[in-house]
This record gives C-alpha cells, sequence and structure tokens, in this order.
C-alpha cells in the first residue's frame, strides 16, 4: 500500500512568482511512477507532469518543474513565473504499475494572485 | 475522440434509491477505475478492471458494484444510496503498460444523496 503527504493545505503567491507544492509518499514498490495533477474550478483531473523512479533526471513540462528524490521518497513540484491560470487544487499521485490506480495525496490548494 | 465520458454530470438521490453512473472511453484502454472525491480528500479508488469481464474492489468498494461487459463501459452502481455516498465521482482509463501509467479522467459527476 502506498502513503502520500501533502503538507500545505494551501499556498498563496503572487502572479509570476516561483512556487514550490511539497509531496512525501511511501511505497514498498521497486517501480513506480509518479504524477502531479491539477484540478480547477471545473473539477476536471489534468496531469501536469508525470516522473519514472527508475529515471534520475527530473522531469520538466514548460513552466512545470519537479524535484525527484527518490531515496527521500520526496517529489515536489516547482512552478516558475505562475500565472492566474495556474490556480487550482495540485494533487501528487504515485502509482505502482499495476492496474489497481493512483493513489492520491489530499490536495494543495494554490491561489495565484493579481 | 471524445476520452472519458460520464454521465450524468449532477444527479441528486433520495436515501434508498438505486442508481448507474455511466462511464466510457474511446481509447481502447484495457484498465479501467472508479474514484470517489470527498472534500479535504484527495481521490480514493473504489473499484477498478483490467479488461472486460475482470473487475476488482479498491480502497472504499462498499455500497458500489461494478461490471465491465465491453471495453468501452464501465458501470458504477449504487444498490441503495445513502448520505455518506455524496460526493464527485471520477471514471478514469489508462492503457495497459502505457506511456508511463498515464490515467486519463472524466469530468466528473457529482452525486447528492438526501
Amino acid at each position: 500500500a502506498q502513503t502520500v503527504t501533502q503538507s500545505q493545505p494551501e499556498m498563496s503567491v503572487q502572479e509570476a512568482e516561483t512556487v514550490t507544492l511539497s509531496c512525501t509518499y511511501d511505497t514498498s514498490e521497486n517501480n513506480y511512477y509518479l504524477f502531479w495533477y491539477k484540478q480547477p474550478p471545473s473539477r476536471q483531473m489534468i496531469l501536469v507532469i508525470r516522473q519514472e523512479a527508475y529515471k534520475q533526471q527530473n522531469a520538466t513540462e514548460n513552466r512545470f518543474s519537479v524535484n525527484f528524490q527518490k531515496a527521500a521518497k520526496s517529489f515536489s513540484l516547482k512552478i516558475s513565473d505562475s500565472q492566474l491560470g495556474d490556480t487550482a487544487m495540485y494533487f501528487c499521485a504515485p502509482s505502482g504499475g499495476g492496474a489497481d490506480g493512483l493513489t492520491f495525496g489530499k490536495g494543495t490548494h494554490l491561489i495565484i494572485q493579481p | 475522440n471524445a476520452g472519458v465520458t460520464q454521465t450524468p454530470k449532477f444527479q441528486v438521490l433520495k436515501t434508498g434509491q438505486s442508481m448507474t453512473l455511466q462511464c466510457a472511453q474511446d481509447m481502447n484502454h484495457e484498465y479501467m477505475s472508479w474514484y470517489r472525491q470527498d472534500p479535504g480528500m484527495g481521490l480514493r479508488l473504489i473499484h477498478y478492471s483490467v479488461g472486460a469481464g475482470i473487475t476488482d474492489q479498491g480502497e472504499v468498494p462498499n455500497g458500489y458494484n461494478v461490471s465491465r461487459s465491453t471495453t468501452e463501459d464501465f458501470p458504477l452502481r449504487l444498490l441503495s444510496a445513502a448520505p455518506s455516498q455524496t460526493s464527485v465521482y471520477f471514471c478514469a482509463s489508462r492503457e495497459r503498460g502505457g506511456l508511463r501509467n498515464t490515467q486519463y479522467f472524466g469530468p466528473g459527476t457529482r452525486l447528492t444523496v438526501l
């Protein structure tokens, strides 16, 4: 079984600032994947970025990047040049690779202030 | 491709009523899952399926039934609705061994049980 901890229930930053959302997890899997999903007020779950645990290189997607520390089981999300449209709930979710889906943290509510 | 579709978008039930939440995907994905999202929580897995005719329980299966007669469809049945089942329900699908285990989510169904 996997557990996920997102220690920041809510964060607020100014537009154009950089913000980092933290996530720690526990898993007994050797091969797994890690995801950050965004959920705006529309409630649609949108994939932000993904990371394979066997890769040492941190994933990046435009303004989004991760700091993956496998030994520490830490998977933080950095958003650079934040935009108003980044306002949303952000969920960290590891996956063991099996069919039994993702394990989600409780989420961080990110508010980008104009 | 429509991706993952869910109907209805909203539903209000009375305690004891039954209903079926519909989920369909047109991506020929083998794996499908149902999650529920309660306030202040991440998504929790209810049931999942690895292919037509094969289903299994997730973290919170009580009060829900599923079946998978085709690859495309994965309905979720509430046999006797209870107020504790008031939640937002998400259906998701992914390829078996697909691109880094990425799950694709439907838009969700908001269910209220009075």
